[in-house]
């Protein structure tokens, strides 16, 4: 079946343009997450939906990171005014439940700011 | 301490040997376990779960999970060149059990050598 989706696969944004990532969930699968990926370094975590549900957004590294799930199902992660230090792997996984079950990640999208 | 430690390696093994990756963890309430694979610009695939203590086994791959001693291992047989990759250990975080928010390690890179 179709695993999670990822747009746009990279992005390069001059600094202080604003950004849009794109997360298509598995159908059907209740939670979603969001986690940043420096190189090297494992994701950490930034957001959490279950649903359209945003229950934890502890990891959102400062108030220029917002994202959403309206219709429980797509989600979109903006970052306005990009910093360098935002250039990074943007990560989405799902999950069929809540709590802490098998989660599944896209392919992320590569934000480089320049 | 890191909430998630494990050695970045790089660990090398010969092709048909059995790789040995190894993970500790600091919060003693956590209650999920995983195992991803990543290869190199990719994102990281899920490879096991283990949720209770003891060995989990999938194939040419072994979990073992030691709750008293915050320990958890992935086991692979038989390995392959193609097995060469970082692997990501991820706990979930006690107490936000409730969203399945994970802490990740920085993972430890295999090579398997031919």
């Amino acid at each position: 079946g179709a695993g999670v989706s990822q747009s746009p696969r990279y992005k390069v944004a001059k600094r202080g343009q604003d950004v849009a990532l794109r997360c298509d969930p598995i159908s059907g699968h209740v939670s979603l997450f969001w986690y940043q990926q420096a190189l090297g370094q494992g994701p950490e975590f930034l957001t959490y939906f279950q649903n359209e549900a945003q229950l934890d957004k502890s990891g959102l590294p400062s108030d220029r990171f917002f994202a959403e799930r309206p219709e429980g199902s797509v989600s979109t992660l903006k970052i306005q005014r990009t910093q360098q230090e935002d250039s990074a792997v943007y990560l989405c996984a799902s999950s069929e439940y809540r709590g802490g079950y098998e989660q599944y990640f896209g392919p992320g999208t590569r934000l480089t700011v320049t | 301490q890191k909430e998630v430690e494990q050695n970045s390696g790089p660990l090398s093994v010969p092709e048909g040997a059995i790789a040995s990756l190894n993970c500790t963890y600091s919060d003693r309430g956590s209650q999920s376990f995983f195992w991803y694979r990543q290869y190199s610009g990719k994102s990281p695939e899920l490879i096991m779960s283990i949720y209770s203590n003891g060995d989990k086994e999938d194939g040419r791959f072994t979990a073992q999970l030691n709750k008293a001693s915050q320990y958890v291992s992935l086991l692979i047989r038989d390995s392959q060149p193609s097995d060469s990759a970082t692997y990501l250990c991820a706990v979930n975080k006690a107490g936000s059990s409730n969203t399945g928010k994970l802490i990740f390690g920085q993972g430890t890179t295999l090579q398997v050598k031919p």
